[in-house]
């Protein structure tokens, strides 16, 4: 059983260009989540999603972040315009559901990105 | 103050010490918590789910004290690949299901 994938696992962009960060979760998972550590920082939510649903945005900037989770395809968060604050590891988690006792999230290896 | 505190550490034990890390977290309506470990800022891993009732897991016994909004976790005869940085987790802290995780306290085993 394959568990969280994320690609690319490292991306490196120039100031100004888009980044699209791809997570396919869990078999059987139909709740994704991405998270963002900055360099000696924490892990911070940003943003969940259901198929082709967004739940809760609230730890997402108010611009050039987008996510998406089609109903076909990954899940994608889209960041446009980089600039070298959004340096970070991004991280995608799943779920299967939200009973509690089965609702613990899962993470891919994350995508390590680069803005130079 | 924070959601999620955690005192940084680092915490430099022998191996086969007991070492105990502890957690406060601020919003009374958080519905679930865990423990997580990463390694050198790779991806998290569920370490354990915390409950009342206590929990235990090998070597590693997790608790929570929902009246003083407390979680802990106790480590029994640490192995040299103990090493990492454990994060206290708590789910719905700010409402809804979103993950919101402490700094992390440092761990090293040494010979």
């Amino acid at each position: 059983n394959a568990g969280v994938m994320q690609n690319p696992r490292h991306l490196v962009r120039r100031r100004g260009q888009e980044a699209r960060l791809r997570c396919s979760p869990m078999k059987g998972h139909s709740h994704v989540y991405w998270y963002r550590q900055l360099p000696e920082e924490g892990l911070k939510f940003m943003v969940y999603l259901q198929k082709e649903n967004i739940i809760d945005e609230s730890g997402m900037p108010k611009e050039r972040f987008s996510a998406e989770f089609p109903k076909e395809g990954p899940s994608i968060l889209r960041i446009q315009q980089v600039v070298r604050g959004d340096s970070a590891a991004y991280f995608c988690a799943s779920s299967p559901l939200f009973k509690r006792g089965e609702d613990e999230q899962y993470f891919g290896p994350g995508t390590r990105l680069t803005v130079t | 103050r924070k959601e999620v505190e955690q005192d940084p550490g680092p915490f430099n034990v022998p191996e086969g010490a007991t070492v105990a890390f502890n957690c406060t977290y601020s919003n009374s309506a958080s519905q679930s918590f865990f423990w997580y470990r990463q390694d050198c800022r790779k991806e998290p891993k569920l370490l354990m789910s915390v409950y009342s009732s206590g929990n235990e897991d090998g070597r590693f016994t997790a608790q929570l004290n929902r009246a003083s909004q407390y979680i802990s976790l106790l480590i029994r005869d640490s192995k040299l690949s103990d090493s990492a940085t454990y994060l206290c987790v708590v789910k719905g802290a700010g409402g809804g299901n979103k993950l919101t995780f402490g700094t992390g306290t440092q761990l090293k085993v040494e010979l």
